[in-house]
């Protein structure tokens, strides 16, 4: 089935630094939706996105909608220890309103 | 509370012997899904329900059975486990308007090893 290309596939950095993930596809997703999942837990939404270049943040978290709706970014300023999981993008292909498709993940540590 | 709970949170088998994972949501969604999440692949869908009675096929069903006899339960059946069934298992629920499904809510997930 169809999956979703994230990279990149882990991140260590320092207390502080910006992140940057992606995803992308080459098929249209009419949804993008990026989750994460910390160790023992079930994955928790963190943004949810429904229009080609629609930008949101949440706090410190910034994710867009790419324009030709075949790629997302997340982005986390200033990070901070509590940052550390999995990241997940997904979302909703075309015509399968009822199924959707995750990434591969990115798995972020974070140094003091 | 809203939650997603499954039991058993760790399970440990043999090949062969069934098993059911159980699913229960409080939230009165239509829809319900299961995933299995494995190194490097991320989550991939193995059946969801739109609605009591209503089931289908994801990405991976194979050696999967589901029945939605009710809204607030969907169990994972393993009729006859394999090694290669062993893996991290996710339920999930959430609205459905009929055009597209709302935010999903996660499980906490059951560890599953088959020898």
């Amino acid at each position: 089935g169809q999956q979703l290309n994230q990279s990149p596939q882990s991140m260590f950095i320092q207390e502080g630094e910006d992140v940057s993930m992606n995803c992308t596809s080459s098929s249209i997703f009419n949804t993008w939706l990026w989750y994460k999942q910390e160790p023992g837990e079930g994955p928790v939404l963190l943004i949810a996105l429904y229009k080609a270049g629609e930008l949101t943040s949440n706090g410190r978290l910034t994710a867009q909608f790419g324009i030709t709706r075949k790629d997302s970014f997340l982005n986390i300023s200033a990070s901070i220890p509590s940052d550390v999981g999995i990241y997940f993008c997904a979302g909703h292909l075309t015509g399968t309103a009822s199924k959707l498709t995750f990434g591969t993940g990115t798995r972020l540590q974070v140094t003091l | 509370e809203a939650q997603v709970t499954q039991n058993p949170r760790y399970l440990i088998t043999v090949t062969g012997k069934k098993l059911t994972v159980t699913c229960s949501q409080n939230m009165n969604h239509e829809y319900m899904s299961w995933y299995r999440q494995d190194p490097g692949l991320g989550l991939r869908q193995i059946y969801y329900s739109m609605n009591v009675e209503v089931t289908d096929k994801g990405d991976v069903p194979e050696g999967y059975k589901v029945s939605r006899k009710e809204k607030r339960n969907f169990p994972l059946i393993l009729e006859s486990p394999s090694p290669n069934q062993t893996s991290l298992y996710f339920c999930a629920s959430s609205t459905f308007t009929g055009t597209t499904t709302d935010t999903q809510y996660f499980g906490p997930g059951t560890r599953l090893t088959v020898l």
